[in-house]
């Protein structure tokens, strides 16, 4: 059964904070997605990556860094924690065709105080 | 670049009804359009796809149909169950391009026992 796992549910976080979202995946694909989740807003593309210490900025990178140093391994990074990016954080991971375009993950519902 | 339009935002039916989603695109080099469902808690899952050279397919209650010349596809449920409240996205991505999937908003749907 094919996964992509997320290191957090809730998270809980301060204002100026460095937050680390981590995703993996067992599937071997090549590209790794970060989607914001908000109300009315749909899934908004933060960043992805179609190999390994590869990465594009999607269409909200603003506030956000990634870091791809292992295949499987895909991580969302908030420098400085702000209230505007309380929201819910999805993965994804998939291949470049075919069916299995994307797996998400369960999500990480963050908060900023 | 590509952009989705996803209609209704909200959808209330009876259980046994059958709920019609529908969604247009603009960059007519799209060619491959998923569904995905999303239950409360968990990310999204792919439920049905179809590419550009197919008109129509179906599983079990699912269906998708699409018409190029319009740009416009659409999701229908027939003999709606309490289990298929959730919300829905449709998306277009361009196989032989970008691979990126560009997103409506979601749908939210309602099935009232």
């Amino acid at each position: 059964d094919v996964k992509v796992t997320q290191s957090s549910r809730y998270l809980v976080k301060r204002t100026g904070e460095k937050v680390f979202l981590e995703c993996v995946q067992d599937m071997d694909h090549e590209n790794m997605f970060w989607y914001r989740q908000d109300p009315g807003l749909g899934l908004r593309l933060i960043y992805f990556s179609y190999d390994v210490k590869m990465k594009e900025k999607g269409d909200i990178p603003e506030g956000y860094s990634v870091s791809r140093e292992k295949k499987e391994r895909f991580s969302l990074i908030l420098e400085s924690a702000s209230t505007n990016q309380t929201s819910m954080y999805l993965c994804a991971s998939g291949e470049p065709t075919g069916s299995d375009t994307q797996y998400f993950g369960p999500g990480t519902r963050l908060t900023v105080l | 670049g590509e952009n989705v339009e996803q209609h209704p935002s909200t959808l209330s039916v009876q259980e046994g009804d059958s709920a019609v989603i529908k969604c247009t695109y603009s960059d007519s080099a799209s060619n491959y359009f998923p569904w995905y469902k999303q239950e409360l808690g968990k990310g999204p899952q792919l439920i049905i796809d179809i590419r550009s050279n197919v008109g129509e397919k179906k599983d079990q209650r699912i269906a998708v149909t699409l018409n190029k010349t319009a740009k416009h596809f659409s999701l229908h449920i027939t003999e709606t169950q309490p289990e298929d409240s959730a919300v829905y996205f449709c998306a277009a991505i361009w196989e032989g391009g970008s691979y990126i999937p560009t997103f409506g908003r979601g749908t939210s749907l309602i099935v009232h026992p």
